[in-house]
């Protein structure tokens, strides 16, 4: 069973524009969530992460929010810049058994 | 470069056979995680371990074994391979194997079943 989807496989923004990468959840008991960056032919690399005691987590040009009653949270990046083009996975841990669920992920492309 | 290491980068072999994957984990790092992600999917967790020890399940074949040594290294053994298990693996670490901890992943190993 998908617990945390992306719906969007990819997604192309112009440079200098905001991206907008969305995630949704289904197990209302995820309590933190985590963005992972995937450059070709290298590992996930962490980008940012909330707790769900927040609504909101910024990082430079990157901010991460969080809507637990739509269970939903969404990853932007302003302004966007070509080096931003990669693949980005949510992940929420599980904390009872330490499971951990990755979305499918959404592939960015940032047009110079 | 995270610091996590895996080998090999590429494997190739046939169906029934069986390989070894290994990780050595970014230094100080005491937990080890192995995920395998297949054409078009996300990661799929299967196995943690903290410092020798299994802690965390998730969907791991039981054609699949995992181990971590002494030296925090990790290996993951998969057996009587089948066409479907053709993906990258990932091994990650992370320093108290935390839930709320980010990982440190490497760079994968590409295992193709012919």
């Amino acid at each position: 069973d998908q617990q945390v989807k992306q719906n969007s496989p990819s997604l192309s923004v112009q440079e200098g524009r905001i991206s907008i990468l969305n995630c949704d959840y289904t197990n209302s008991m995820f309590d933190y969530f985590l963005w992972y960056k995937k450059y070709p032919a290298e590992g996930p690399t962490f980008l940012i992460s909330i707790s769900s005691i927040k609504d909101k987590n910024e990082d430079g040009r990157f901010t991460v929010f969080l809507n637990k009653s739509a269970k939903h949270l969404s990853l932007h990046i302003v302004p966007s810049q070509p080096g931003d083009s990669a693949v980005y996975f949510c992940a929420a841990p599980f904390a009872t058994g330490n499971q951990f669920y990755f979305g499918t992920g959404t592939s960015l492309t940032v047009i110079p | 470069d995270s610091g996590v290491t895996q080998t090999p980068k590429h494997l190739i072999t046939a169906t029934g056979q069986r390989v070894t994957l290994r990780c050595s984990p970014r230094s100080g790092d005491l937990s080890v995680y192995w995920y395998q992600q297949s054409l078009d999917q996300g990661l799929q967790f299967l196995i943690q371990y903290y410092n020798g020890e299994e802690r965390a399940k998730g969907n791991i074949l039981e054609r699949f074994s995992a181990q971590q040594f002494p030296d925090l290294h990790s290996e993951l053994n998969l057996s009587s391979l089948e066409l479907g298990d053709s993906a990258l693996y990932f091994c990650a670490s992370s320093e108290h194997g935390h839930s709320n901890q980010p990982q440190h992943f490497g760079d994968g190993t590409r295992l193709s079943i012919l």
